[in-house]
């Protein structure tokens, strides 16, 4: 069963902590993507990875981090730096040589 | 950096009616997707139209393209309750930096669809 996970779906973080969001494929796709969605917004992007021990940052890269060890993983941390962390994030994939992105499900990050 | 505006923000139309969606971009693209996001989900790819391409079908899905005007449209013909959800348009820009060929995309707002049975 192909696909892209994340995990856990819910997330509850104190001020101050570091948290970090997992995302998994298993489609073999050589590019991952993580999104920030805020309410009744559209996706915006966090960092992106091309290649395996590559990645670069997007659009709003401040108060976040991520690694590339692995083809299949591009996991996320959210740190204390993040001062609105409380968003709905989104991991994408994409095959080289196509244009469409498959997403995971989400991963739900409140900040108590 | 916001390239696509969808219109309307939210429509809400009777099952069997047909429902427009318009998003309006700013620079030029290579190609540009819509995508489905039920409420809490992640986003499904619908279809993609390339910049050389003007209309594209895939079921009851209809997607128009004017280079000329930066625009597109999604028609989604005799509707379904089941086709409630935000709809997203996002465009390949060659010029950002990641873009073209990287697959870098910039995302709309969305249009939220509701679809009364």
């Amino acid at each position: 069963d192909g696909g892209i996970t994340q995990s856990p779906k819910y997330l509850f973080r104190k001020e101050g902590q570091n948290v970090t969001l997992s995302c998994e494929q298993n489609l073999n796709h050589d590019a991952m993507y993580w999104y920030r969605q805020d309410p009744g917004q559209g996706l915006r992007l966090i960092y992106y990875s091309q290649i395996v021990n590559d990645f670069q940052k997007g659009d709003i890269a401040e108060g976040y981090s991520v690694s590339r060890e692995k083809k299949e993983s591009f996991p996320l941390t959210v740190t204390s730096a993040q001062k609105n962390p409380t968003a709905f994030y989104l991991c994408a994939s994409r095959q080289g040589g196509s244009n469409e992105q498959f997403f995971g499900p989400g991963t739900r990050l409140t900040v108590l | 950096s916001q390239q696509g505006e969808e219109d309307p923000q939210a429509l809400s139309i009777q099952e069997g009616e047909n429902a427009t969606m318009n998003c309006s971009y700013k620079t030029s693209i290579n190609n540009l997707q819509w995508y489905r996001q039920n409420s809490g989900r992640g986003l499904v790819h619908l279809i993609l139209i390339r910049s050389n391409e003007r209309e594209k079908h895939s079921g009851r899905l209809r997607v128009t393209l004017d280079t000329s005007k930066k625009s597109s449209s999604l028609l989604i013909t005799a509707s379904r309750a089941a086709d409630t959800a935000s709809y997203f348009c996002a465009t390949a820009n060659p010029q950002i930096i990641g873009g073209g060929s990287q697959g870098n995309l910039i995302f709309g707002k969305g249009t939220k669809l509701s679809v009364k049975p």
